[in-house]
């Protein structure tokens, strides 16, 4: 498509429980990004994809989180257990590849609650 | 790693007034972008910048890579204008991930 699509909107997850998130990028794109938006002006990066191979991990959680693109699949975030510190918004960007393509392109997030 | 500051942290202006916001980055960098998160959340992508200057409507801005700086300009501010300016830098390469200033966020009263 012509924008990166992100499934639920909004996720509501009791503390413990499992969360997945959905990201599909601008048809095209070769890199998939996740970023975590916490209170409102702080953003993490947590891991990037060239298509489906992982290209960039030094943001991710150790424990407990873990991500996937596989080929004609959405790519996933998967939140095992979750805490009430992982309450945030996700994000999801993707872009071209090759130099100079470098601009990212964000979809509309998906606002996980953890209660 | 990278360091993003962004001034003014908040801004306060009346419809039509111009404004400046500035992005100081801590080393060189081959992605800038500036987004606009409006009251929903969304993030708009507004400029792709890493040097120079582009203009697009009311939003111009200038990246001076050599001094490490990127500065946004709004004129004639306009109440869709409020929300948070964030700019984002990228510094390791081709697809590197982009670390985020703290934002600047303005609201434009009429």
């Amino acid at each position: 498509g012509e924008e990166v699509a992100q499934t639920p909107k909004h996720l509501v997850r009791g503390e413990g429980q499992k969360a997945k998130l959905y990201c599909a990028p601008i048809k095209g794109h070769s890199y998939v990004f996740w970023y975590q938006q916490v209170l409102k002006n702080e953003f993490k990066f947590l891991i990037s994809f060239q298509n489906e191979n992982v290209f960039d991990e030094t943001g991710m959680p150790k424990e407990r989180f873990s991500a996937k693109c596989l080929p004609n699949s959405p790519c996933s975030l998967e939140i095992q257990a979750t805490k009430l510190e992982d309450s945030a918004v996700y994000f999801c960007a993707s872009s071209q590849s090759g130099a100079g393509y470098n601009e990212q392109f964000f979809g509309p997030g998906t606002r996980l609650t953890v209660l | 790693g990278i360091q993003v500051e962004q001034s003014p942290p908040d801004l306060i202006l009346q419809e039509g007034a111009n404004s400046t916001l500035r992005c100081n980055f801590s080393d060189s960098v081959n992605n800038l972008q500036w987004f606009h998160q409006n009251p929903w959340g969304q993030l708009i992508n507004l400029f792709y910048i890493p040097s120079g200057t582009k203009q697009n409507g009311r939003l111009s801005a200038t990246t001076v890579a050599t001094e490490r700086y990127s500065l946004l300009y709004i004129s004639s501010s306009q109440t869709t204008d409020s929300g948070v300016y964030f700019c984002a830098v990228g510094n390791t390469g081709t697809a590197s991930k982009l670390t985020f200033g703290t934002g600047t966020r303005l609201q434009v009263t009429l």
